[in-house]
């Protein structure tokens, strides 16, 4: 069966410092990876997703990155955080059947 | 184009009723429609979906009711319990991704 997950659970960040934020997936090849972002109360803001190993698509422009380098690793980062980057991230991964499953999320408090 | 949007916001059910949330979507290009159930502080969690060419789908206390024409669906939870109580979300695929509704809370109280 598969499994996804991400770390760490929690994390909390001054304002400027870096970020890095993982996400692995078990039990499948070649998985579709989505990042979305959860502000408090809200909807999921979709902000990358990629196809294949080193293919990224962005889909908000922000001072967030992320990059795939291995089939089943999704990373999301930023050079310098902002106070709006407190959220909570979550992973998802589909096998080309539509239907996309979440990671247990990592919730970001920036300071 | 890409908008799903969902209402209501909040719901509050007392235990047993039904609970009902709906969505409504404009692109004619979604082929897939899952609804999400979310509890605090945890990942989002497939709970049942439908394709555009059924009108209904029922696993259990759960049904979706799909309005091909109307571009609305909804999710039905009969006999409402207090453990239902989370935020649904509804979405619609395109392209390898999904659009997602606002959220919907529900609470269920005994």
């Amino acid at each position: 069966s598969q499994t996804i997950h991400q770390w760490p659970a929690t994390l909390v960040q001054p304002v400027g410092s870096p970020l890095s934020l993982e996400c692995t997936v078990e039990g499948t090849s070649n998985p579709n990876l989505y990042w979305y972002r959860q502000a408090a109360g809200r909807g999921l803001q979709l902000l990358f997703y990629s196809v294949g190993i080193g293919q990224i698509s962005s889909e908000v422009p922000q001072n967030l990155s992320a990059s795939r380098p291995q089939d089943r690793q999704f990373i999301l980062s930023s050079k310098k955080l902002l106070l709006s980057d407190s959220g909570f991230y979550l992973c998802a991964w589909t096998r080309r059947t539509d239907t996309q499953y979440f990671g247990p999320g990592t919730r970001l408090t920036v300071l | 184009q890409q908008q799903v949007k969902q209402s209501p916001q909040s719901l509050i059910v007392q235990k047993g009723g039904i609970s009902i949330i709906n969505c409504a979507y404009e692109n004619t290009a979604f082929d897939y429609f899952p609804w999400y159930q979310q509890f605090p502080g945890k990942g989002p969690a497939l709970l049942i979906a439908i394709r555009p060419d059924v009108s209904e789908k029922k696993e259990g206390r759960f049904t979706i009711s799909f309005n091909k024409s109307a571009k609305q669906f909804s999710l039905h939870i009969m006999d409402s319990q207090p453990g239902d109580s989370a935020t649904y979300f509804c979405a619609a695929s395109w392209s390898d991704k999904l659009i997602f509704g606002t959220g919907t809370r529900l609470q269920v109280f005994p």
